[in-house]
């Protein structure tokens, strides 16, 4: 079954420092990979999209992932986070045929920023 | 930012009473989705649609329906609602099959 794993369900990290957010997938195809930031309140924003070709993409507000398909893994990483990245992250993984366009999403990791 | 509002934002109802949430889009995108938010469960899918008139369900699908009668709108009715579905609703739309999905401010649903 199609399936992505986000397995820190709560993060926390100081300001200024390095992040890291973790993102498994499972899928018989080639995925589209999402990554999506949720601030309190507020709807999911996409920060970055994987569909192809260079396995590093960049995003919005200094983000960026990595694609490994030999670990089934698109993790978020960003070098030195600030306090306004305080917020819920969510990892999705599409496919561009068959599929009616349905992503699945993960079950979110809460990234807490300490002064 | 995608042109996509819902309404109402925020609604209380009573157990037992039918709701209708609405979703409008000006991106003229053929795919339009209906997600539940709740602790714990991340994002779920209600029901979606690929097209005006052609509607599915999603995973969570009971006790909701669809309709899409024009591009711009897709309308979710809780056709009798209970306290279970308390809950944030999020539409969501998409251009093309299986790429980006771009969400709506949300709507706070109580059912007392």
């Amino acid at each position: 079954a199609q399936s992505v794993t986000q397995p820190d369900i709560h993060i926390t990290v100081s300001e200024g420092a390095s992040l890291e957010l973790r993102c498994n997938y499972s899928y018989g195809a080639t995925p589209y990979l999402f990554w999506y930031v949720q601030s309190p309140g507020q709807g999911l924003q996409l920060l970055l999209k994987y569909f192809s070709g260079d396995t590093l993409v960049q995003g919005i507000k200094g983000f960026e992932a990595e694609f490994k398909r030999s670990q089934s893994s698109f993790n978020l990483r960003k070098p030195s986070v600030h306090w306004s990245d305080a917020a819920e992250y969510f990892c999705a993984v599409g496919h561009g045929s068959g599929n009616t366009g349905k992503l699945i999403f993960g079950q979110g990791t809460t990234l807490q920023v300490k002064p | 930012d995608a042109g996509i509002t819902q309404s109402p934002r925020h609604k209380v109802t009573e157990t037992g009473t039918p709701v209708t949430l609405r979703c409008h889009q000006t991106e003229n995108h053929r795919y339009m989705y209906w997600y539940r938010q709740d602790p714990g469960h991340g994002l779920r899918l209600i029901h979606y649609s690929y097209g005006v008139k052609d509607t599915d369900k999603g995973e969570v699908s009971d006790g909701y329906s669809v309709s899409r009668s024009k591009t711009e709108d897709f309308l979710l009715t809780l056709e009798s609602a209970t306290s279970s579905q308390t809950s944030v609703y999020f539409c969501a739309i998409s251009g093309q099959e299986g790429h980006e999905q771009y969400f709506g401010p949300g709507t706070r649903l109580t059912v007392t």
